[in-house]
Parts: structure tokens; sequence; C-alpha cells
């Protein structure tokens, strides 16, 4: 049961371009959201997060978007650099609101390719 | 301020070996994470532990997986009788208390032969 999906596993932009990353999740107690980015041979590194309550956060030339009717989220990198090239992943979590923190649930990434 | 450590950071085991797998957090964080990527899938998630406790165990295999965060020292993920299908990376991550947002170490690629 894949309750984060990101359905386009590759995606390619050219560089100074919108690279838009998209995410589904069908578990509606979700109410925090996180991106990471994936380097071959190394461990994801955050990139931005958002709560529930909100349906923006942005962050330099990252914004994440939250649809929650939608179930929808998306991850916006403007202008895209070669360096953006990596596997993303999102991710969501529970318990914003209980204050406890909790396990993330992976999406099973999306590999974005920045050409020149 | 140091980023979270793992060691080793490559491990090969033949089958019905024991593999440990360390992880110390980031300075000042008190939860530790531990998730598993297969080859071509997403993480999933084994383990949540605060110092001493076992928070959240939901994702472990029922059978050969242990996970401990002790007092001193740091996290031990133990894996006993390897097989190959145990072949994988394992990455931990930690995050301070009341955080959503988890910091992952640089994984260790555990490969049984």
């Amino acid at each position: 049961d894949q309750q984060v999906k990101q359905n386009s596993p590759s995606l390619s932009v050219q560089e100074g371009r919108i690279s838009i990353l998209n995410c589904d999740y069908t578990n509606s107690m979700f109410d925090y959201f996180l991106w990471y980015k994936k380097y071959p041979a190394e461990g994801p590194t955050f990139l931005i997060s958002i709560s529930s309550i909100k349906d923006k956060n942005e962050d330099g030339r990252f914004t994440v978007f939250l649809n929650k009717s939608a179930k929808h989220l998306s991850l916006h990198i403007v202008p895209s650099q070669p360096g953006d090239s990596a596997v993303y992943f999102c991710a969501a979590s529970l318990g914003e609101y209980t204050g406890t923190a909790s396990k993330l649930t992976f999406g099973t990434g999306t590999r974005l390719q920045v050409t020149l | 301020n140091a980023g979270v450590m793992q060691n080793p950071r490559h491990l090969v085991r033949r089958r019905g070996q024991e593999a440990r797998l360390r992880c110390s957090p980031m300075k000042g964080h008190s939860h530790v994470y531990w998730y598993r990527q297969l080859p071509e899938e997403g993480l999933k998630f084994m383990v949540y532990l605060q110092k001493e406790n076992i928070i959240d165990e939901s994702g472990m295999p029922k059978e050969r997986f242990s996970a401990e965060f002790p007092k001193e020292g740091p996290s031990i993920l133990r894996i006993q009788q390897v097989v190959r299908g145990d072949s994988a990376a394992y990455f931990c991550a930690s995050s301070p208390p009341y955080s959503h947002e988890q910091y992952f170490g640089p994984g260790t690629r555990l490969t049984v032969t």
C-alpha cells in the first residue's frame, strides 16, 4: 500500500527553466510534508518542508505547494541548475499538532536531470 | 556541528553471519530513525528510537532484526543470520525533540554474499 506516490520516475529540464516535481498522497491524516534530494551513494538531504496549515512555503529557488483537497504537493525549482540533478523524494509524516515526531513515509522518487 | 555519522559505510557479510550497523546522531538530537532502501525503491521506515526506548518498530521485520539506542554511545541496528534479501542501503536519521525534520547520515551499504 503506497501511501505516498511520485508517478514520474524521471524528469528532464533545461538549465534556467522551471522544474516541477509532483507527489500525491492517500492518507488524509498526514499533516507535515518534506522534500529531500539524494545523490548516488549519499544520504538524503533535507530541502524544504510544509505544514498542512499552509499552502505554500518558499526557500530561495525552492517552493513547495500543498493542495490538501487534492492530496497533492509539488516542488518547484527555479531556475534549475545542473547541480540540481539528483533523485528527489517527497515524504509525509503525522503528529504535527500533537507535538510528537514520527516516522516519514517516502515516495519512490523522481530522477531530475538538468541539461545544459 | 558534525552531521549524522554512520559506520561502516560498506559492509560485506556471508549468509548466516551477523551485521551490526552504527549511527551517531547530530549533537543535540535525541531521536533516531532507521530506514532501508532496496535497489530501485524508496526509503522504508524500520524503527524509531529515543535514548533507551523503542518508540515505533512497526517497520522492523519480526525476526532477525533488532535495534537499540543506549544511554551512552551510538544507536545499533543488528541483523542476525543475514540472507541475500537483506542486501540494501541502511540509512539512519536524527531529529531534535518535537521536530518533523529528519537529517540523514550517508548510509551503510550491506552486501550479503
